[in-house]
């Protein structure tokens, strides 16, 4: 089974941090994927990475960076956390057909 | 972007009951899927349907494509304690550079009162 791996599954940060969040798969899958997902909106598509060192935003980008210098590895950079930014973080990674593949997710909160 | 209005919110039923819950978008999918977000976990492919009027099922769980392509709707038989979670629907399209992404509703969230 493919399995995607989040590496932290909770965090704590203080306003105005550089916040990392990384994001590893075993599948060699091309398109990689971050979701933030907060109640009642969903799950809402923040960037994704077609490609090594491919990206392409998704809805929600503002505050957000990624980085993909290797196919199996795909991060998520808050450049200067802030409150609003407090939510529950997705990774996800899929073969060019059908069947996106979750992590188990990073709950974040900025104080 | 795009954006799926899933309905109700939030549901609490008893073990057993029938458990309905719809999906509804502003503009055409070609393919609808239903995801299920156990606590703590990420979410996990339920059904998918790929033709417009299709209805298909995963053991007490059915779902169908809308005739209109602009909607589906997902059912569960029978409840049990594992159905615990939220649904989410989803429908992929195409990014402004022609990659595919997928969107998701904003949930249905699924509690069996004891």
């Amino acid at each position: 089974d493919v399995k995607v791996t989040q590496s932290s599954r909770y965090l704590v940060k203080r306003t105005g941090e550089k916040v990392f969040l990384e994001c590893v798969q075993d599948m060699d899958h091309e398109n990689m994927f971050w979701y933030r997902q907060d109640p009642g909106l969903g799950l809402r598509l923040i960037y994704f990475s077609y490609d090594v060192k491919m990206k392409e935003k998704g809805d929600i980008p503002e505050g957000y960076s990624v980085s993909r210098e290797k196919k199996e590895r795909f991060s998520l950079i808050l450049e200067s956390a802030s409150t609003n930014q407090t939510s529950m973080y997705l990774c996800a990674s899929k073969p060019d057909n059908y069947g996106y593949t979750f992590g188990s997710g990073t709950r974040l909160t900025v104080v | 972007g795009q954006q799926l209005n899933q309905s109700p919110q939030s549901m609490f039923i008893q073990e057993g009951e029938d458990v309905s819950m719809n999906c509804t978008s502003s503009s055409i999918f070609n393919t609808w899927l239903w995801y299920k977000q156990d606590p703590g976990e990420g979410p996990v492919l339920l059904i998918a349907l790929y033709k417009a009027g299709e209805l298909t099922s995963n053991g007490r769980l059915t779902a169908q494509f809308g005739i209109t392509r602009k909607d589906s709707f997902l059912n569960i038989s029978a409840s049990i304690p594992s159905d615990v979670g939220i649904y989410f629907c989803a429908g992929p399209h195409s990014s402004n550079f022609g990659n595919e992404k997928l969107t998701f509703g904003t949930g249905t969230r699924l509690t069996i009162i004891p």
